[in-house]
């Protein structure tokens, strides 16, 4: 079965330390894909998706991402976290097996400590 | 343009009392769907429609029912709640075009809980 796998469950960093969460996939076929994010007792907001074109993506606050497609990954960074940043993080991939649905991680609660 | 809509926001309910949670959106999308939040399991696809009048099954649809009577509402019905579906439940909607390039959007979610 097709699953998205996180495995950083809980990262804690100090702020301005770098970040990477990994996100790895396992469908062989064409994904696009996404990371959101999840600050406390809010909803889901979109940082970045990749479609197609260059495997660097950028997205809103500093995060970027890059996808591997050799290695089924699409992790997540930023060079130089804030406190705000203190957030779960969800990776999720959208696969053509006709669902039309993502298929979430199990998510990454981020720390970030002044 | 209010985007994806959903009410209550929060919810308790006693073990098989049933309720309706409610998900609108106003961006005319084909696709809707519903998904719960459980620690440590990200967010799990339960039923989803690609159109009014058509629905199927997610992941975990055990305990819940949707109908797609417009394009803009997507109803998801517990018919007798249990504990185990205490969770946070989220609607999302995107356009259905022939490619995957579509970006779903998300409601704010209802929290539930059952005792």
């Amino acid at each position: 079965a097709q699953s998205v796998s996180q495995h950083n469950h809980h990262v804690i960093l100090s702020e301005a330390a770098s970040l990477e969460l990994g996100c790895n996939y396992s469908y062989g076929g064409t994904v696009n894909l996404f990371w959101y994010v999840q600050y406390p007792g809010q909803h889901l907001q979109l940082l970045l998706k990749y479609f197609s074109g260059d495997p660097l993506v950028k997205g809103i606050k500093g995060f970027e991402a890059e996808f591997i497609k050799s290695k089924f990954s699409f992790n997540l960074r930023k060079p130089s976290v804030q406190w705000s940043d203190t957030a779960e993080y969800f990776c999720a991939v959208l696969m053509d097996t006709g669902r039309r649905a993502l298929t979430f991680g199990s998510g990454t609660r981020l720390q970030v400590q002044p | 343009n209010a985007g994806v809509t959903q009410t209550p926001k929060f919810q308790v309910l006693k073990t098989g009392q049933s309720m309706t949670l409610q998900c609108a959106q106003d961006m005319n999308h084909e696709y809707m769907s519903w998904y719960r939040q459980d620690p440590g399991m990200g967010l799990r696809l339960i039923h989803y429609s690609v159109g009014a009048g058509i629905t199927d099954q997610g992941e975990v649809p055990n305990g819940y029912n949707v109908s797609r009577s417009t394009t803009e509402d997507f109803p998801l019905r517990l018919l007798s709640a249990a504990p185990s579906q205490t969770s946070v439940y989220f609607c999302a909607s995107s356009l259905l075009g022939a490619s995957l390039n579509v970006e779903q959007y998300f409601g704010p979610g209802t929290r539930l809980t059952v005792t």
